[in-house]
């Protein structure tokens, strides 16, 4: 079945540093989401990534989608308080509807 | 108007129960999804529905049973849970144009005792 897989599982940061989670899938993906949890809340959708090589920012974020569309990654640069929460990714393979969540990355900031 | 509306927020029910989780949305979006959570997990796929038609079903046990009323709910009915079956239930939407992001509600906190 579609295996999509995140590393580190956990990451605490001192405010201010850089923070990186990745994602690979073990099948080549249509595109890729990135939704945010912060704890006792629901996921919320940051960015959708599409293309072979695709690099998108969000202020702070920076998401790029893999040349072989099997991986991604999320870069949050000089992490701030406001980031903590889990990061997940999820992919979407043949089918539009089917929506795979990765294990995610929990972020911690230490202030 | 961007919101899911999820309810009850939360439920304790006993194994030989029948409860309801209701979800509710009103962006017009075609697409509606439920989703279970356990604690320091991510959102396990359960049911999709796509224009109020059952699209995916992700080999859920039958004790769980979706339907769709209409383009804007989507209910979960519940009957004969287990302990275990104890998680949160998220419910989403998601529109057939654009981006394809997911709306999430806030949520079902459901305990089986």
């Amino acid at each position: 079945g579609q295996q999509v897989m995140q590393i580190p599982q956990y990451q605490h940061v001192q405010e201010g540093e850089d923070f990186t989670t990745y994602c690979n899938s073990s099948t080549t993906l249509s595109n890729i989401q990135w939704y945010k949890q912060r704890p006792g809340g629901h996921p919320v959708f940051l960015i959708q990534l599409v293309k072979s090589g695709e690099v998108k920012k969000q202020k702070r974020l920076t998401f790029q989608f893999g040349e072989a569309k099997k991986n991604s990654s999320l870069h949050i640069t000089a992490t701030q308080t406001t980031d903590v929460g889990t990061y997940f990714c999820a992919g979407r393979r043949t089918s539009y509807d089917k929506v795979i969540f990765g294990p995610g990355t929990s972020l911690s900031v230490i202030p | 108007d961007t919101e899911v509306t999820q309810t009850p927020k939360h439920l304790v029910m006993g194994m030989t129960n029948k409860k309801s989780l209701k979800c509710e949305q009103h962006m017009g979006h075609r697409a509606m999804y439920w989703y279970k959570q356990k604690a320091k997990k991510p959102p396990e796929l359960m049911f999709v529905y796509s224009y109020e038609k059952l699209s995916i079903n992700e080999s859920v046990p039958s004790r769980f049973s979706p339907e769709c009323p209409n383009s804007s709910l989507l209910n979960l009915h519940l009957h004969a849970l287990q302990p275990e079956d104890s998680a949160l239930y998220l419910c989403a939407s998601r529109a057939t144009w654009g981006t394809g992001e997911l709306f999430f509600g806030e949520g079902s906190r459901l305990t089986v005792l």
